[in-house]
């Protein structure tokens, strides 16, 4: 069974600029999460989506961070404009139907460096 | 609130040791989960434990195992004669339902890196 993917592993950006997150989650899982996980500290979760809903934005900084799933599939997180505290890993997990009870399967990650 | 704390940042052994990494939790709620997860250099989460709230037995699995004990709010991670490719940072996570669905609100702790000398 395939995992989630990410793209890209990697990108610089200068601040002020915009960039663009791809995740597509494990088939036929209807749940799907966005974290920023700054050096040195764990995830943190930015939106979570259940089919193409959003379940919580709370902690997604509205004024620069975007987020979409469509078609209730693959997502992608948009930044605009970066700042230089938007440097982190951006990670996707998924899950089976966002019970409390499952478990969360995440991708590699997308590294942002903001220079 | 929800909240784990992994009080340990960093745990450096040599090969063949054991060591535990130590995670305590605070919830109001009865029910809920606990996970670990292990972060490689890579950067991928790999999922390695979920114990729910009711289920206080010990698990092994390999050479590793876990504890759960309710009453200090703790469920600790030992690895038994660590190898060089335990390297990693662990995390310990906490996983309530939702006050308005049964939607999963996960929490996660600072992590411990841990490193394995040869």
């Amino acid at each position: 069974e395939a995992g989630v993917a990410q793209s890209p592993r990697y990108k610089i950006i200068e601040k002020r600029q915009s960039v663009a997150f791809w995740c597509n989650p494990i088939s036929g899982h209807a749940t799907l999460y966005w974290y920023q996980q700054i050096l040195g500290q764990g995830p943190k979760l930015l939106i979570q989506f259940q089919n193409n809903g959003v379940v919580d934005d709370s902690q997604l900084p509205k004024d620069r961070f975007s987020a979409e799933r469509l078609k209730g599939v693959d997502s992608t997180l948009k930044i605009q404009p970066a700042k230089l505290e938007d440097s982190a890993v951006y990670l996707c997990a998924s899950s089976l139907s966002g019970r409390y009870q499952e478990t969360q399967y995440f991708g590699p990650g997308t590294r942002l460096l903001v220079l | 609130a929800q909240k784990v704390t992994q009080a340990q940042t960093e745990i450096s052994v040599v090969e063949k040791e054991d060591v535990t990494l130590d995670c305590v939790y605070e919830t109001r709620d009865t029910t809920y989960y606990l996970f670990w997860y292990k972060q490689p250099p890579s950067g991928e989460l790999v999922f390695l434990i979920r114990r729910n709230s009711f289920d206080e037995q010990n698990e092994i699995s390999g050479r590793y195992s876990w504890n759960f004990q309710k009453s200090t709010s703790s469920f600790n991670f030992t690895i038994t004669a660590s190898q060089v490719v335990d390297s990693a940072v662990y995390f310990c996570a906490l996983s309530e339902a939702r006050e308005d669905q049964g939607a999963q609100k996960l929490v996660f702790g600072q992590g411990t890196r841990l490193t394995i000398n040869p």
